[in-house]
């Protein structure tokens, strides 16, 4: 089945621990990106990769890395987590970058920071 | 930059009648992609419809249609028929149709939509 998976699906955590959030698709896409939602802001793209080793800033990067190595993952790395990062996380692929590409998303991640 | 305006925080639509969510853009670009995406209590995020700047036809997908206005930047959703299993957090979001290297995508923040019985 063609998908999106991101692990874990739930996370709650302390300040300043490093976590990851991983991201991973099986279609062969070469555009992927992350996004948190937050209540009254709608959906906020944190960075985009358009192909192996291109990664860019989306809206809202700080605090975040991210890391494309191999096509199919894309993990969403906090190196020092602040409350001000508890979000929806949801990861997104597509064929390849421009516009009539639809984008397929993962299931969400849902981060606690205390 | 792109923007994405949603102004409808929330609606309501009686069961078996028509509502339209509306959105509005702003861009510099001649052609890029308009879609809508539901999210269902799930939180799972479903393309509900898409339309290309450059087609001038209003793109429809069964009981969802869109009314596309270019000039004026505006881009509604109107679902006909509303059912129960409607209800759901409603996106608008806009991405460029050049393959350039900022392909940012750009999201409204969201109707909720409450479908009465």
């Amino acid at each position: 089945e063609a998908q999106v998976t991101q692990n874990p699906r739930y996370l709650i955590t302390v300040t300043g621990k490093k976590l990851t959030v991983t991201c991973s698709q099986n279609m062969n896409h070469e555009y992927m990106s992350w996004y948190r939602q937050d209540p009254g802001l709608g959906l906020r793209q944190i960075y985009y990769s358009m192909n192996v080793e291109v990664t860019d800033k989306g809206d809202v990067p700080e605090g975040y890395k991210v890391s494309r190595k191999e096509k199919r993952n894309f993990p969403l790395i906090l190196e020092s987590p602040s409350p001000n990062q508890t979000s929806l996380y949801f990861c997104a692929s597509s064929l390849s970058r421009g516009g009539y590409n639809e984008q397929f998303f993962g299931p969400g991640t849902r981060l606690t920071v205390l | 930059a792109q923007t994405v305006t949603q102004s409808q925080p929330e609606m309501s639509v009686q069961e078996a009648e028509t509502v339209t969510l509306s959105c509005t853009y702003d861009t510099s670009e001649s052609d890029y992609y308009l879609f809508w995406y539901k999210q269902p209590p799930s939180r799972q995020m479903i393309l509900v419809i898409r339309q290309e700047a450059y087609k001038q036809q209003n793109a429809t997908e069964n009981r969802f249609s869109v009314n596309f206005q270019k000039a004026a930047k505006s881009f509604s959703l109107k679902i006909s028929d509303s059912q129960l299993g409607d209800a759901a957090m409603y996106f608008c979001a806009y991405r460029s149709a050049f393959m350039n290297r900022d392909d940012k995508i750009i999201f409204g923040k969201g109707t909720r939509l409450h479908i009465l019985p």
